[in-house]
């Protein structure tokens, strides 16, 4: 009974590419919906937020789109680097409860 | 501090005995979560504690588990008869208020091995 789902572990972009993470949730109740960025042996680091009302957030490189039609939100960074290699998660929250997270997504950015 | 600490970073223990986890927050942090990765997993919700509320414990996932906040500030996370399914990243959170918009800080978590 996954409630936030990251269908793709892993996915390969070129630098200067646009890289897609996408993210499947099924409580239509989520309202806030977070991308997390998580490098080895560290925590995760917060990256960008959008709420249920919204249905896109930039923010310099990265920008979030939420569907909620389709229950449905994306990160696309871009052009991507390098340094963005790392595991990305997708994370929601229905009103002020704790975060539920996705598995991750696993992003290379080949030079 | 400037971030969140946790302790150790690393932690190997047998099959039964007890271990502690040690979270330090950032100062004035009202909330403190506690979170677990399992090898290709996602992040699991274990415990939440937010200001003087009763803390929200629905995601222990056995009676082994406990965690307890001193003083608003400090959390330890302790797992009894630890099992080899405990072998996890035990990560530690904490935010201001529900962190819902500038999202939780993150320690580096400990490493916690059952042999």
């Amino acid at each position: 009974d996954q409630q936030v789902k990251q269908n793709s572990p892993s996915l390969s972009v070129q630098e200067g590419r646009i890289s897609i993470l996408n993210c499947d949730y099924t409580n239509s109740m989520f309202d806030y919906f977070l991308w997390y960025k998580k490098y080895p042996a560290e925590g995760p680091t917060f990256l960008i937020s959008i709420s249920s009302i919204k249905d896109k957030n930039e923010d310099g490189r990265f920008t979030v789109f939420l569907n909620k039609s389709a229950k449905h939100l994306s990160l696309h960074i871009v052009p991507s680097q390098p340094g963005d290699s790392a595991v990305y998660f997708c994370a929601a929250s229905e009103g002020n409860t704790p975060l539920v997270f996705g598995k991750g997504t696993r992003l290379s950015v080949i030079a | 501090g400037a971030g969140v600490s946790q302790s150790p970073s690393n932690k190997v223990t047998e099959k039964g005995k007890d271990v502690e986890l040690r979270c330090d927050p950032i100062s004035g942090h009202t909330a403190l979560y506690w979170y677990r990765q399992s090898l290709g997993q996602g992040l699991e919700f274990l415990i939440y504690f937010q200001g003087n509320s009763a803390p929200d414990k629905s995601g222990l996932p056995s009676d082994r588990f406990s965690a307890e906040r001193t003083g608003g500030s400090v959390s330890t996370l302790t797992i009894q008869r630890t099992q080899q399914e405990d072998s996890a990243v035990y990560l530690c959170a904490s935010s201001l208020g529900t962190g819902i918009e500038g999202g939780y800080t993150f320690g580096s978590g400990t490493r916690l091995t059952v042999v």
